[in-house]
């Protein structure tokens, strides 16, 4: 399996402007998390999915911030309109099976900057 | 909530030389996972080990969940281990992440 797969790996937009962050799990995992890392709060869950449903989005930091997960290969975080603050690497993990005994796999991440 | 602290912060090691990392968390878990965060960003899992101890190649790691610690060793460091150790406890279904080791391995 090759993974999870994010696009794009970088990205670079200017403040107000949509950001779509994409996410294919792996095959078979039918847990879906988004995680951000910035230096100030480290890494933190936004936001999971359990067979494409969101499940918690307590983590989203505003309304600004909306997360989708179509089928089962294919999720998406946007920010739209972007802010500076909203930089930070942005993951995408996955998990096969329920409860707290799997092991979660990130993906590369996306490093968004917004100027 | 739980929480999960780490030690050292930093560790600068010469090539060759052995090190052991600390996670200590608050609350008894029933998943614990170390990653390395390479120096591209990538987090990369090394282990999953809620209790006892396991070996990969020069990685080892053993967890005491009784005594709610967990540690990670690495022997014979070489620069390719350079980057920030992370120790995870599941709070379910959320990852709790510690804030890191980050090791500098000179050659």
């Amino acid at each position: 399996d090759a993974g999870v797969i994010q696009s794009p790996r970088h990205e670079v937009t200017e403040m107000g402007q949509e950001v779509t962050l994409r996410c294919k799990p792996i095959s078979g995992h039918d847990y879906l998390f988004w995680y951000r890392q910035t230096m100030m709060r480290g890494l933190e869950l936004l936001i999971y999915f359990n067979n494409n449903v969101p499940i918690d989005d307590s983590g989203m930091p505003e309304d600004r911030f909306s997360a989708k997960m179509p089928n089962a290969s294919f999720s998406t975080l946007k920010i739209q309109p972007s802010e500076p603050r909203d930089s930070a690497v942005y993951f995408c993990a996955t998990q096969g099976g329920r409860g707290p005994s799997y092991e979660q796999y990130f993906g590369p991440g996306t490093r968004l900057t917004v100027t | 909530g739980i929480q999960v602290e780490q030690s050292p912060p930093d560790l600068i090691l010469q090539e060759g030389a052995n090190s052991t990392l600390r996670c200590n968390f608050s609350d008894s878990v029933n998943n614990l996972q170390w990653f390395h965060q390479n120096p591209w960003g990538q987090l990369i899992n090394l282990f999953y080990i809620p209790s006892g101890t396991k070996q990969n190649g020069r990685l080892s790691a053993t967890t005491v969940a009784t005594e709610r610690y967990s540690l990670l060793y690495i022997s014979s460091s070489q620069t390719t281990d350079s980057g920030v150790y992370f120790c995870a406890v599941m709070n379910y279904p959320k990852l709790i992440f510690g804030t890191g080791t980050r090791l500098q391995v000179f050659p």
